[in-house]
């Protein structure tokens, strides 16, 4: 069990740039989630996967964000033309039906 | 509507002093309730859950917590921290096919020498 791996650790871009993160999850776990975490907040929900299939989207998930997972194993998080209010933590997570989600390390993503 | 309670954002104790953080949830379903810690810039890590059974439950790091339906709450107790507890604790609710979860603000707990 190599845990939950994202990608990058920190990101740092201009406002109005396209950014993509990249999550591996654990090998044998088929559903996926991303989550937004900002400053002195809990995690929010975004989006997940049961294998390749994306099954809900959270209204925070603007037209702008858009997640994939093309293959049933790692997945990638993109957002255009960023915002200033984008800047937060970005978790992702892995599990098993009705198992607890272990979570990666997160990427932060930092909006100038 | 689902949602998470941790009344205290901040809390201070002593080492080797006694810890409880309060968590209340509102489900309309029998939930699964979680703990997880996240250190400074990390991700999360799963203390402690309850699905069914028994309603006291044991985790990680001699941490317990104890499911009180009537009261809606699942409450996080350590009978003596370290200083290596310093962290930031959520509570989160959470079930059904899609096994989303629900957080709550997180209570950061601060540790004296």
């Amino acid at each position: 069990d190599t845990g939950v791996s994202q990608d990058p650790r920190h990101k740092i871009t201009k406002r109005g740039q396209n950014v993509t993160f990249r999550c591996d999850p654990i090998s044998e776990h088929n559903r996926l989630y991303w989550y937004r975490q900002t400053l002195g907040q809990g995690p929010e929900f975004l989006t997940y996967f049961q294998n390749e299939a994306q099954l809900e989207k959270s209204r925070l998930l603007s037209d702008r964000f858009s997640a994939e997972r093309p293959k049933g194993s790692f997945s990638t998080l993109e957002i255009q033309r960023t915002e200033q209010g984008d800047s937060a933590m970005y978790l992702c997570a892995s599990s098993l039906q009705n198992q607890p989600q272990h979570f990666g390390d997160g990427t932060r993503l930092s909006i100038l | 509507a689902q949602s998470v309670t941790q009344p205290d954002i901040h809390i201070t104790v002593s080492e080797g002093a006694s810890l409880e953080l309060r968590c209340n949830y509102s489900y309309g379903a029998t939930p699964y309730l979680f703990w997880y810690v996240q250190s400074p810039g990390q991700g999360l890590q799963l203390l402690l859950k309850y699905f069914s059974g028994d309603t006291l439950v044991q985790g990680i790091k001699g941490f317990e917590a104890e499911f009180k339906r009537s009261q809606s709450s699942f409450n996080l107790r350590k009978p003596s921290v370290h200083w290596s507890d310093a962290a930031e604790y959520f509570c989160a609710v959470g079930g059904g096919r899609d096994d989303k979860i629900i957080f709550g603000k997180g209570t950061r707990l601060h540790i004296l020498p």
